[in-house]
């Protein structure tokens, strides 16, 4: 089975932290992404990479970045947390396509 | 642009009661379709898939069909169990975007004995 394995399930940070979301995948998948998801919202995509050192930008990458240094690893950066951050983040990945597979997922709260 | 909009929740039910999540999608062309489903505290999972019209999607008892004509994907289960208690999301990846998944806003079901 393809494990998405994100490294915390409950964070508190403060405003103004640098925050860093950790995430790693056992299936030498090409695609990984970054979501966030809000209720009423669903998922949306924050940033995606296709290879490593290889980035897009998803539909809401603002106060986010990331990085991709090895193949099984995506972080994802919040430079200066923001309470308006709060939220649960989701890291998934694909080996081609759009069928990802989802880890358990990072809920975050910016105080 | 592409879109997808799904019933809004939550959907309570009885055990072994019908169950219809409806989902329609905006997108042009032919893009794929999914159900995924998130159980409580766990991430996404892939609940079934139609890559093009009349296709119909099926895993654990969920059916649904990929219906051009409506443009929609509702999601269908014929006697619901109490494990079937979840938030489910119906996603579109379009034609022009080979990684890219759009998702609904999601459903929560919630299935009592």
């Amino acid at each position: 089975d393809v494990k998405v394995t994100q490294s915390s399930r409950y964070l508190v940070k403060r405003t103004g932290e640098k925050v860093f979301l950790e995430c790693v995948q056992d299936m030498d998948h090409e695609n990984m992404f970054w979501y966030r998801q809000d209720p009423g919202l669903g998922l949306r995509l924050i940033y995606f990479s296709y290879d490593v050192k290889m980035k897009e930008k998803g539909d809401i990458p603002e106060g986010y970045s990331v990085s991709r240094e090895k193949k099984e690893r995506f972080s994802l950066i919040l430079e200066s947390a923001s309470t308006n951050q709060t939220s649960m983040y989701l890291c998934a990945s694909s080996l081609f396509g759009p069928q990802a597979f989802f880890g358990q997922g990072t809920r975050l709260t910016v105080v | 642009g592409n879109s997808v909009t799904q019933m809004e929740g939550p959907v309570t039910l009885s055990e072994e009661a019908f169950l219809t999540i409806n989902c329609t999608y905006t997108a042009t062309g032919y893009p794929s379709l999914f159900w995924y489903v998130q159980y409580p505290g766990e991430g996404l999972q892939l609940l079934l898939k139609a890559t093009k019209a009349d296709d119909k999607g099926s895993n654990k008892g969920f059916e649904a069909t990929y219906r051009k004509e409506t443009t929609s994907f509702h999601l269908e289960k014929g006697s619901v169990q109490v494990s079937d208690s979840a938030v489910y999301f119906c996603a579109l990846s379009p034609m022009d975007s080979s990684y890219k998944l759009i998702f609904g806003s999601g459903t929560r079901l919630l299935v009592r004995p």
